[in-house]
């Protein structure tokens, strides 16, 4: 089956704390995105790659961090300069056939 | 002005009605127009993609584009409870296919 796949489904986190979620898609997708979702809010885009060894920030990537070594993986790093990491955090990949963007099932982390 | 918006909602039709959910944008060169269905607690699933001007179909669900007025809607025919979710709309900007922008979503809540 071919697919996004996120991991861990849920993570919690102490304050001060890095943590990284995990983003993986065998699509053969070039572009991956990470969007962050606050209850009852819309998407808002925090990284994306293009390419691999590449990546752009979104409209809020202050506090977190990519790589994208592999066209197959995009792990995001929430780190401790993140100041409210609590939420929805959904990966995406996009066909550049048809242009349509495609998620992954997502990760909610939670600081405690 | 926001890119992409869409009323929150809810949005309440009767079980078997016709819903008839709304977006405008304001990049008059966006290409592409999507929407996605999004449950509770889910991430989203894409449900139509429309490129061009005029409707498309694909079983109970019409997307309608119409480019001069920057207006896309979704009509869901013989709406299921079922159907009840937050109904996403996203359009990729002038000369960025990369990099699509999401509405705020509407609220539909179907009544049985």
């Amino acid at each position: 089956d071919g697919g996004i796949t996120q991991s861990p489904k849920y993570l919690f986190r102490k304050e001060g704390q890095n943590v990284t979620l995990s983003c993986e898609q065998n699509l053969n997708h070039d572009a991956m995105y990470w969007y962050r979702q606050d209850p009852g809010q819309g998407l808002r885009l925090i990284y994306y790659s293009q390419i691999v060894n590449d990546f752009q920030k979104g409209d809020i990537a202050e506090g977190y961090s990519v790589s994208r070594e592999k066209k197959e993986s995009f792990p995001l790093t929430v780190t401790s300069a993140q100041k409210n990491p609590t939420a929805f955090y959904l990966c995406a990949s996009l066909s550049g056939r048809s242009y349509e963007q495609f998620f992954g099932p997502g990760t909610r982390l939670t600081v405690l | 002005q926001k890119e992409v918006e869409q009323n929150s909602g809810p949005l309440s039709v009767p079980e078997g009605a016709i819903a008839s959910l709304n977006c405008t944008y304001s990049d008059r060169g966006s290409q592409s127009f999507f929407w996605y269905r999004q449950y509770s607690g889910k991430s989203p699933e894409l449900i139509m993609s429309i490129y061009s001007n005029g409707d498309k179909e694909d079983g109970r669900f019409t997307a309608q584009l119409n480019k001069a007025s920057q207006y896309v809607s979704l009509l869901i025919r013989d709406s299921q409870p079922s159907d009840s979710a937050t109904y996403l709309c996203a359009v990729t900007p002038t000369g960025g296919y990369q990099k699509v922008t999401f509405g705020t979503g509407t609220k539909l809540q179907v009544i049985p």
